[in-house]
């Protein structure tokens, strides 16, 4: 049960679009099209911003998507905002019947 | 509104045991696989149990395997996590979640904290 692969950090300027990739294994990641992005901001849970790979739930604003290739899943975020600015985990079912995280990674907005 | 609240966290010594509640609102609690989620001070997060919805299916992460156990009481709208041996690396923030139509979760609570100290 190693943890997916991201990023440790990434930033850019207002309006800018960004993304933060999600790297796993064909027993994860790419197993399965149960990849969710949750993103959470200091002292707060986590909320989830996409699920099922590129599924928003009602009341997530649209600037954020979700895609998968092979391995690797990815989150974009575009028309960036300050109040996006907080640390963002990726999460994927298993073939072990389990779920694994990202180790997160914290995006600035400059 | 949906509410998750946690309970039973707090300052334990390694080796000892510790209960934690997640007393369910707002929705149909029979209906929904419940999970647990831990975050380490200043880490990130760690799935750590899931339960089905009549307790029919439990999964562990293997760094909890045969030390914690899941259960639920529908009857009560209550999960819960026994936690038993516990370590070092067992402090963090633990969160009760629900989980949604698919795998993921879409509520969570505000978490009860662990932490170890001899």
């Amino acid at each position: 049960q190693s943890a997916l692969t991201q990023p440790a950090s990434v930033s850019g300027s207002p309006g800018q679009s960004i993304t933060i990739s999600c790297t796993g294994t064909s027993s994860d990641v790419g197993g399965y099209n149960y990849v969710s992005w949750y993103q959470q901001h200091p002292t707060k849970a986590p909320k989830v911003m996409i699920y099922d790979v590129s599924n928003r739930p009602s009341g997530v604003s649209n600037r954020f998507s979700g895609s998968k290739s092979g391995n690797t899943a990815s989150l974009t975020i575009s028309g960036l905002q300050a109040e996006d600015e907080a640390d963002y985990y990726c999460s994927s079912y298993t073939s072990s019947n389990t779920l694994v995280f990202g180790g997160g990674t914290k995006l600035t907005v400059l | 509104e949906v509410q998750l609240v946690e309970s039973g966290g707090g300052l334990v010594q390694p080796g000892r045991s510790l209960r934690l509640s997640c007393s369910a609102s707002g929705f149909t609690f029979d209906d929904y696989a419940m999970h647990w989620v831990r975050q380490a001070p200043g880490k990130g997060l760690e799935w750590v149990s899931g339960i089905s919805w009549n307790g029919g299916k439990i999964g562990y992460a293997d760094s909890v395997k045969g030390r914690f156990t899941i259960s639920r009481d529908n009857a009560k709208n209550s999960l819960y996590l026994q936690m038993n041996s516990l370590r070092d690396e067992d402090t963090a923030l633990y969160y009760c979640a629900k989980k949604g139509s698919s795998w993921h979760f879409d509520y969570w609570g505000q978490g009860t904290p662990v932490t170890l100290s001899s």
